[in-house]
C-alpha cells in the first residue's frame, strides 16, 4: 500500500513565482522526511529534510512545511527557476528505510 | 568525485540470464541500500546493510536476488534467472548513522536494466 503520496503528477509555474509541491503520508510512525530531486537519467539529489518535532526547515530558496496533524508536508520553491524543472520526489522514514510518492514533475516557465 | 557510484549505468541482457551490479559508496558511510525504481513510480526500498551485515529484506527482494557487502565497503546485487519484469532502475543509497540519529541517504546515478 502507499504510505505516501503525491497527489498532483505535474506542476506548471512561471519563472520567478513560487512552486508549491504537496504531500500526505498515512504512517504516523514516520519522524522523518526529505525532498529529493531527480533529473532523467540521474540518481534523487537530496533537497532538504525536516524532523517530525519541527514544522518548519528553510535552506536557501527552498522550505519544507510539516503539518504532523494532518500528516501532511509541503515544499515551497521561491523563486522558481527554469533549472528547477524536473520530478520532485517526497519520502518518510521511521528507522531505516525510505518510502517514496510516485513524484510531481515540475514545468518552469520562462 | 566522492558521490556514490554505480556499475554499469546501462544493461540489456536476455530472459533467463544472470546479471550482477556493483554499488560503491561514500566511504565514509556505514549504511547502503538498494533501491528499485519503476517507470511512473518513486523508489521502492529493496534491502540494506550497515557495515557488511544485511539487516532487512522487502518482500520485493524474491529468492532471484542477492545483495552482499562483503568487507563493508562496495555492495553487489545479483539477479539470477532475469524475467522482463525485472526491467527497472536500480539504485543505490548511503548514509551515515551515529548515535542512533539520522541521516539523509545519498543516491547513485542508478543502473537501467532492461530484459528482453
Amino acid at each position: 500500500d502507499q504510505q505516501v503520496k503525491q497527489n498532483s503528477p505535474s506542476l506548471s509555474v512561471q519563472e520567478g513565482r513560487i512552486s508549491i509541491l504537496n504531500c500526505d503520508y498515512t504512517n504516523s510512525m514516520f519522524d522523518y522526511f526529505l525532498w529529493y530531486k531527480k533529473y532523467p537519467a540521474e540518481g534523487p539529489t537530496f533537497l532538504i529534510s525536516i524532523s517530525s518535532i519541527k514544522d518548519k526547515n528553510e535552506d536557501g530558496r527552498f522550505t519544507v512545511f510539516l503539518n504532523k496533524s494532518a500528516k501532511h508536508l509541503s515544499l515551497h520553491i521561491v523563486p522558481s527557476q527554469p533549472g528547477d524543472s524536473a520530478v520532485y520526489f517526497c519520502a518518510a522514514s521511521d528507522d531505516y528505510k525510505l518510502s517514496f510518492g510516485a513524484g510531481t514533475t515540475v514545468t518552469v516557465r520562462a | 568525485d566522492t558521490g556514490v557510484s554505480q556499475d554499469p549505468r546501462h544493461k540489456i541482457t536476455k530472459r533467463g540470464q544472470n546479471v550482477t551490479f556493483r554499488c560503491d559508496p561514500i566511504s565514509e558511510h556505514n549504511r547502503l541500500y538498494w533501491y528499485r525504481q519503476t517507470l511512473g513510480q518513486g523508489p521502492e526500498f529493496l534491502t540494506y546493510f550497515q557495515n557488511e551485515a544485511q539487516l532487512e529484506k522487502s518482500r520485493l527482494l524474491s529468492d532471484r536476488f542477492s545483495a552482499e557487502r562483503p568487507k563493508g565497503s562496495f555492495s553487489t546485487l545479483e539477479i539470477q534467472r532475469t524475467e522482463q519484469g525485472d526491467s527497472a532502475m536500480y539504485l543505490c543509497a548511503s548514509s551515515r548513522i551515529r548515535g542512533g540519529i539520522y541521516n539523509e541517504q545519498f543516491f547513485g546515478p542508478g543502473t537501467r536494466l532492461t530484459v528482453l
